[in-house]
């Protein structure tokens, strides 16, 4: 069974930095590109990021580019988002799915990520 | 405000159907066979409900169906049951820098 574990959230200033870790068990991590999706308290779904199997190659959305860092451990079956210079808009929950192409068929639990003074 | 258009709410009787939509442009919906639906309950994760415009993966009920007319795609699901009622969302792979985008959510209500 395909479990996702994310974890690293909490309360942090704006400006501050938080990273995000996602255990991976079930599966190979290494076989399939990860992504992070946020949701806002109350609000819809946001794609935030994703990386390649191998983790060559990594995206990002608008809101985060030049801000948030996505990487990859498939040795440690984790997947990890540095997140710096964070603003209000950043609260959310975020999720970490696995999947392309085919859609996100496996997401975690998801961490909540509270920007405020 | 969202990429993709949906309606924010629909509702229907159990054993009725309903169909939610997702009207996006040919950048996404309209040019990419990548449309998924995700269906969430109160608290919960996202689940994957389809993928590919039409495709459900193992263990999602042939309740659920989806399909793609020119910028909309739309899910359907056929004999409604309490069970059903959560949010939905679609989502499309994006020739923009945003390689995916998410409509807003249409909350489902069975009656």
């Amino acid at each position: 069974e395909v479990q996702l574990l994310e974890s690293g959230g909490g309360l942090v200033q704006p400006g501050g930095s938080l990273r995000l870790s996602c255990a991976a068990s079930g599966f190979t991590l290494g076989s399939d590109a990860m992504s992070w999706v946020r949701q806002a308290p109350g609000k819809g779904l946001e794609w935030v990021s994703a990386i390649g199997s191998t983790g060559d190659n990594t995206y990002y959305a608008d809101s985060g580019k030049g801000r948030f860092t996505i990487s990859r451990d498939n040795s440690k079956h984790t997947l990890y988002l540095q997140m710096n210079s964070l603003r209000a808009e950043d609260t959310a929950v975020y999720y970490c799915a696995k999947g392309w192409w085919g859609g996100f068929d496996s997401w975690g639990q998801g961490t909540l990520v509270t920007v405020s003074s | 405000q969202s990429a993709l258009t949906q309606p924010a709410s629909v509702s229907g009787s159990p054993g009725q159907s309903i169909t939610i939509s997702c009207t996006g442009t040919s950048s996404d919906v309209g040019g990419y066979n990548y449309v998924s639906w995700y269906q969430q309950h109160p608290g919960k994760a996202p689940k994957l409900m389809i993928y590919g415009v039409n495709k459900r993966p193992s263990g999602v009920s042939y309740r659920f169906s989806g399909s793609k007319s020119g910028n909309t795609a739309s899910l359907t699901i056929s004999g409604l049951r309490a069970e059903d009622e959560a949010d939905y969302y679609c989502s499309s792979y994006t020739s923009s820098s945003t390689l995916w985008v998410f409509g807003g959510g249409t909350k489902l209500t069975v009656l």
